[in-house]
């Protein structure tokens, strides 16, 4: 079966670190882009970056850029975003998903992981 | 940066067609794709590049798209299809994915 499979909630300090992960199974890992996206409570999606786990090529949305990092490990087909200094704004859905390269350089995401809530709260 | 417009809310009753825009400068050069969120689950495909339906995609939905609109249509739309419904396409760099900021369809 083809899919994403996303760690686990976290609840965190303002301050702290973390690292949540998104591990495909089920196709070719490096043959695809791997994407974040963020859902704040009660909020609509927001579009994060995107990762290639062959070459870990990575772009980010400005609203993200030096915020949070975004990478991978190809030798276990998983992904990863990480947090050096979480805030309460932090406090979200954050879903994987596959990405898809069209051939008019269109990216968009078509398998979903089912998400990590992450809770930022002193 | 780069928006696309949809409107908050639609409303239709069981059995009619319920239309969904998606407004976007860059449009006319970059494809438009529909997600269909159910409340408490993650996001799923239900359009892509205008207009092609993924295998598993109920046929009542469609994706149509002219100039700087793309329109998710649902014919005869049905209860379980109450969900937020979100745009997505590329800027015009290609560089950055941008989501619209959802419609919510009721169907009663």
């Amino acid at each position: 079966e083809v899919q994403l499979v996303q760690s686990g909630a976290e609840v965190k300090k303002p301050g702290e670190s973390l690292k949540i992960s998104c591990k495909g199974s089920g196709y070719s890992f490096t043959s695809y882009w791997i994407g974040w996206v963020r859902q704040m409570p009660g909020k609509g999606l927001e579009w994060m970056g995107i990762i290639y786990p062959g070459d870990s090529d990575t772009r980010y949305s400005p609203s993200f850029q030096g915020q949070v990092t975004i990478s991978a490990d190809k030798s276990i087909s998983t992904a990863y975003l990480q947090w050096s200094s979480l805030k309460a704004s932090d406090t979200a859905m954050y879903y994987c998903a596959r990405t898809v390269v069209t051939a008019t350089m269109d990216w968009y995401f078509d398998l979903w992981g089912r998400g990590t809530l992450v809770t930022v709260s002193s | 940066s780069y928006e696309l417009t949809q409107p908050p809310s639609v409303s239709v009753s069981p059995g009619q067609t319920a239309r969904i825009t998606c407004s976007g400068d860059a449009l006319p050069k970059k494809y438009a794709y529909w997600y269909q969120q159910k409340s408490g689950q993650a996001p799923v495909l239900v359009i892509y590049e205008d207009s092609k339906r993924p295998s598993g995609i109920p046929e009542r939905f469609s994706g149509s798209s002219s100039g700087t609109m793309a329109t998710l249509t649902i014919s005869g739309a049905q209860v379980e299809d109450e969900a937020d419904y979100y745009c997505y396409s590329t800027d015009s760099s290609g560089n950055l994915g941008v989501f619209g900021g959802g419609t919510k369809l009721t169907v009663l």
